[in-house]
């Protein structure tokens, strides 16, 4: 039974459009929801986090939106940059973290 | 650098044979964590220590896997009888236990091969 899911596994994005990346879960009791980005034969970089009482978080160019109601998250970049290629995972906080299965997002010129 | 760092990189053995891996996390940091992922996977959730204390195995974690905080600085892993189904990537993740409890810092991972 995962309990966090993201159901798109790729994701192609020019540069300098918006990168929108989805993410949904299942129990209503996390409390924390975070983002990592993952490049080959690395560990996973955090990006960016929200509490489970807020509906947004903005940090530069990364903004986190979330749905309660829904159970729904996602993960905003503007303006998107080749940089940012790698693999995207959603993530819950129940003091372990657990995850989804990523999502790859590729941004072409 | 004084971010979470693992050892080795890259272990290959055979199957059968028992391996260690080590985790040293940011000095701070008194809560670590062991995660595995497979190819096309999310990191899964295997242990996690705070200070010394093993605070919460995971229920998938085989008998032949145990974990070590001694001194609640470094963490070692231990895989014993190694099976070609543990070839996996063993990730550590460290973080705070107050405040920004909720962001785990990882490192780069120890890339097991079983063959």
């Amino acid at each position: 039974d995962q309990q966090v899911k993201q159901n798109s596994p790729s994701l192609s994005v020019q540069e300098g459009r918006i990168s929108i990346l989805n993410c949904d879960y299942t129990n209503s009791m996390f409390d924390y929801f975070l983002w990592y980005k993952k490049y080959p034969a690395e560990g996973p970089t955090f990006l960016i986090s929200i509490s489970s009482i807020k509906d947004k978080n903005e940090d530069g160019r990364f903004t986190v939106f979330l749905n309660k109601s829904a159970k729904h998250l996602s993960l905003h970049i503007v303006p998107s940059q080749p940089g940012d290629s790698a693999v995207y995972f959603c993530a819950a906080s129940e003091d372990k973290l657990i995850f989804g299965t990523g999502t790859r997002l590729q941004v072409f010129p | 650098d004084t971010g979470v760092s693992q050892n080795p990189r890259h272990k290959i053995t055979k199957r059968g044979q028992n391996v260690t891996f080590r985790c040293d996390p940011i000095s701070e940091h008194n809560r670590l964590y062991w995660y595995r992922q497979t190819l096309g996977q999310g990191p899964e959730f295997l242990t996690y220590f705070q200070n010394e204390a093993q605070l919460e195995k995971s229920r998938l974690l085989s008998d032949r896997f145990s974990a070590e905080r001694p001194k609640g600085s470094f963490s070692t892993l231990e895989i014993q009888r190694t099976e070609q189904g543990d070839s996996a990537m063993y990730l550590c993740a460290s973080s705070l236990s107050v405040g920004l409890a909720h962001i785990q810092y990882f490192g780069a991972g120890t890339r097991l091969s079983v063959l």
